[in-house]
């Protein structure tokens, strides 16, 4: 098993440019998180999907971040325009439904 | 909602000593706590949980126990080494399709 895979691993950006970031998530997994770590605020929950289906999305800091899972072996988070304060790693986790979550390895963004 | 808090931020013990950390949560119908261990530049990976049907579970020089009626659960480290510095954290959850809440999480630094 390769585990939860992401992509890129680093992005380094300009202010006002579109950023995507994928995750595919543990094959039979049903459902997919999207965190955000900082020194400042640690682990945030952005939004997680059960079956491809968003569930919770109060996490999404603002309208310039989206996310979406098309099929159950796919998602993507967008941020569009992205700014200085996204830079952060974010995560991407796979759950098979008994609770435990899955980290796929980051991607570090770095705004400028 | 559920909130769970973790102490202390930051614990420093001598090689071969014992570490605890503890975490309290607030929702009765929580039933799931795992905890999750992140080095320097890494993910989260878990370590270790706990089903609210048992109390107490081990794994070589980890063990968690969990107390339902005063709702709190410990990460307990023994005969501590250096590869075992880095970042807890604990989290709570109410069921198998519902997210984690996370501990703010504790460095912890082993002295040599």
């Amino acid at each position: 098993d390769a585990g939860v895979i992401q992509s890129p691993r680093h992005e380094v950006t300009e202010m006002g440019q579109e950023v995507t970031l994928r995750c595919k998530p543990i094959s039979g997994h049903n459902s997919l998180f999207w965190y955000r770590q900082t020194m400042m605020r640690g682990l945030e929950l952005l939004i997680y999907f059960n079956n491809n289906v968003p569930i919770d999305d109060s996490g999404m800091p603002e309208d310039r971040f989206s996310a979406k899972m098309p099929n159950a072996s796919f998602s993507t988070l967008k941020i569009q325009p992205s700014e200085p304060r996204d830079s952060a790693v974010y995560f991407c986790a796979s759950s098979p439904d008994r609770g435990e979550q899955y980290f796929g390895p980051g991607t570090r963004l770095t705004v400028t | 909602g559920e909130n769970v808090e973790q102490h202390p931020s930051t614990l420093s013990v001598q090689e071969g000593d014992s570490a605890v950390i503890k975490c309290t949560y607030s929702d009765s119908a929580s039933n799931y706590f795992p905890w999750y261990k992140q080095e320097l530049g890494k993910r989260p990976q878990l370590i270790i949980d706990i089903r609210s049907n048992v109390g107490e579970k081990k794994d070589q020089r980890i063990a968690v126990t969990l107390n339902k009626t005063a709702k709190h659960f410990s990460l307990h480290i023994t005969e501590t080494q250096p590869e075992d510095s880095a970042v807890y954290f604990c989290a709570a959850s109410k069921g198998s399709n519902y997210q984690l809440i996370w501990g703010a999480g504790t460095k912890l630094i082993i002295k040599p």
